[in-house]
């Protein structure tokens, strides 16, 4: 199994809202990682843990909360979001957060704040 | 100046023709290169990954490190309609949890 599975693919929210990205990996591998891609933009690098623990946050605002409940699961949970924090949210997975970075990429999650 | 540097496009080029795509960088702790390719809508996939200077083949795709003028290529022989993406370089330097550094992506059109 080579995946990261990323529910739900599309997600529609108001900006009172409080909604969950999930993501899912069984290579594995001990780093997961949140991104953020704005369209025709990179992907931006949000969180990344590491043999579940938070190693890497990129001063993203509060109102997006990581957890890693176990080494294969990492959650996103949205809460009082903007318009401008539509996008698609990439979850991505590695052997471990040493070495090369070499990346397996969910299809994303793709989230409209109205 | 970004630390990555790529030509966004579009690039459109006739189905079976060599395919050149390029970054450079300015970070020469920089070690390891990767291209990624992404489809519309999807995530993005590794196609290529080499660390430091050097060439790495894998079918009609090759990678391509000069470190000497920080200048990372892919070249797609005999490109395909399937080709048409967008691709990503990125690069990582070599402590531990260094993270990747993504170009801004070039968005190739391949046509039959």
């Amino acid at each position: 199994d080579t995946e990261v599975t990323q529910t739900p693919k599309h997600l529609v929210m108001g900006m009172t809202n409080k909604k969950s990205l999930k993501c899912e990996q069984h290579m594995g591998h001990r780093a997961m990682y949140w991104y953020k891609q704005k369209a025709k933009k990179p992907p931006e690098l949000m969180f990344v843990y590491s043999y579940e623990k938070l190693s890497i946050n990129e001063s993203v605002p509060s109102r997006f909360s990581p957890e890693c409940p176990n080494s294969s699961l990492l959650n996103l949970h949205l809460h009082a979001l903007q318009p401008e924090d539509s996008a698609l949210y990439l979850c991505a997975s590695s052997r471990d957060s040493s070495g090369a970075n070499v990346l397996t990429f969910g299809a994303g999650s793709r989230l409209t704040v109205l | 100046q970004k630390e990555v540097e790529q030509d966004p496009g579009p690039l459109s080029v006739p189905e079976g023709a060599i395919v050149s795509l390029n970054c450079t960088y300015s970070n020469s702790a920089f070690q390891y290169f990767m291209w990624y390719r992404q489809y519309s809508r999807k995530g993005p996939e590794l196609l290529m990954y080499t660390y430091s200077s050097g060439n790495k083949e894998d079918g009609r795709f090759t990678a391509q490190v000069d470190k000497s003028s920080k200048y990372i290529s892919l070249f797609i022989r005999d490109s395909q309609p399937s080709d048409s993406a967008t691709y990503l370089c990125a690069t990582q330097g070599a402590g531990t949890a260094s993270k990747l550094t993504f170009g801004t992506g070039t968005r190739l059109q391949v046509t039959l």
